[in-house]
């Protein structure tokens, strides 16, 4: 069965400092695999996705995220946090045609100032 | 960019009433899904909906849960008795065609609310 697993319910960074935020699946077969980011009082919103070709993808407001094979991770960096970072951040996995997504429990991004 | 809307934003209930959640999906998209999201829990997919039927949907998707397309934009959940449990942000989403590739547009959430 496939899962994810993004390590830590709350991140909390420095204004001007990296932002790192990570995502481990499992699954049989080759993922697609995404970030979302919900801002508060909002829905999710698609930051990036990896789905075939290049490893490092970049995705909206300055993200990018790696795809490691070998160590079955796609996590999420940023170099430098930004206040209008803070949100909750999810990982999702997608393995079926139909598209049922395989959430992360979602990690809350807190920047300080 | 275009948005799916979703109506109410909070809906308080009673245990027991029946519930309908409403969705207009973007316009030319044909695939639409509900996922609900229980305070500090995972999103966890309900049911996705093409072609006017189901085409998949979880275990919790049980025989209280229903969808409908009952016109050419609206998209709606209905829980029929609802129960404590059944308290989450319920989310739905759309996309345009069957690609795993293609990204999934969701609506802001309703806040369902059962006392």
């Amino acid at each position: 069965a496939q899962s994810v697993t993004q390590l830590g319910s709350h991140v909390s960074v420095s204004e001007g400092a990296l932002v790192l935020l990570r995502c481990n699946y499992s699954s049989s077969v080759p993922p697609y695999l995404f970030w979302y980011v919900q801002y508060p009082n909002q829905g999710l919103q698609l930051l990036l996705k990896y789905t075939t070709g290049a490893t490092l993808v970049k995705g909206i407001n300055g993200f990018e995220a790696e795809f490691k094979k070998s160590e079955t991770s796609f996590h999420l960096t940023k170099p430098s946090a930004h206040m209008s970072d803070a949100a909750e951040y999810f990982c999702a996995v997608s393995v079926d045609s139909n598209y049922q997504l395989i959430w992360g429990a979602g990690t809350k991004l807190i920047i300080k100032p | 960019e275009p948005e799916v809307t979703q109506t109410p934003s909070h809906q308080v209930t009673q245990m027991g009433q029946e519930v309908i959640l409403r969705c207009v999906p973007i316009s030319n998209h044909l695939y639409f899904y509900w996922y609900r999201q229980i305070l500090g829990q995972k999103v966890e997919f309900l049911v996705s909906f093409y072609n006017n039927e189901i085409s998949e949907k979880s275990e919790i998707f049980d025989d209280q849960f229903s969808v409908e397309r009952p016109d050419g934009s609206n998209f709606t959940l209905k829980i029929r008795s609802t129960k404590l449990e059944d308290s989450a942000m319920y989310f739905c989403a759309s996309r345009p065609g069957l690609s795993r590739t293609e990204k999934l547009f969701f609506g802001s959430g309703t806040q369902l609310s059962v006392l």
